[in-house]
């Protein structure tokens, strides 16, 4: 079955820099791949979506890659700043609208 | 305004007791889903329902059953409640796009 992964680190950066978080997937490319973010005592909130034949998805400050050879998307926040400080989920959506999610990194911008 | 709500936010009952969650949403969305969130295991599937009188297991369904008799409400049952079902519990809902809306989840403690 398709397993989604995530580095279960936390990653720790200072604020202004880009943070990227990396999500792998196995087995076949998802047609959609998506990004929640979710913070402590709350549900999950949808940021961006990348279809399988987009390379790049952006939104603001947010950007996403998606990369069928390595089975790989990238997740960057640019000039990142406290407020990001958030876990951040990787999903592949398949079927009939079921979601996999991977287990998150935790991202902390330190001031 | 539209909104996703789940009650109780905070839950504790014994070993064996059937227990309820409820899940309501305002958007007529017919496209319903639980999922458990538990530390190293992410967010994973329980129940899922595409309409009325709609049910459907996911990957963890064993204890847990749903029904869906009106397309706001899919309340959560767990039969015969378990040790390893405390968890915090998290129903989502989508209009068949791409993005799912997560409640703000309920933490339940079986002792």
């Amino acid at each position: 079955s398709q397993k989604i992964e995530q580095n279960s680190e936390a990653l720790n950066i200072q604020e202004g820099k880009t943070a990227t978080l990396t999500c792998n997937y196995t087995n076949y490319s998802p047609a959609y791949l998506q990004w929640y973010r979710q913070d402590p005592g709350r549900g999950p909130v949808f940021l961006l979506l990348i279809r399988e034949n987009e390379k790049e998805k952006r939104k603001e400050r947010l950007k996403v890659t998606f990369d069928t050879t390595l089975k790989q998307s990238l997740f960057h926040i640019t000039a990142s700043q406290p407020a990001d400080s958030a876990t951040y989920l990787c999903a592949f959506l398949g079927g009939y609208q079921k979601v996999t999610f991977g287990t998150g990194t935790k991202l902390q911008v330190i001031p | 305004d539209a909104e996703i709500t789940q009650s109780p936010r905070h839950k504790i009952t014994e070993t064996g007791r059937q227990v309820t969650l409820a899940c309501h949403q305002t958007w007529n969305h017919n496209n319903m889903f639980w999922y458990r969130q538990d530390l190293g295991h992410g967010l994973r599937l329980i129940h899922y329902s595409y309409g009325v009188h709609d049910t459907n297991k996911g990957e963890v369904s064993d204890g847990y059953s749903v029904s869906r008799s009106n397309t706001e409400d899919l309340p959560l049952t767990l039969e015969s409640a378990a040790s390893s079902q405390t968890s915090v519990y998290f129903c989502a809902s989508d209009p068949r796009t791409d993005t799912q809306y997560f409640g703000p989840g309920t933490r339940l403690t079986v002792l």
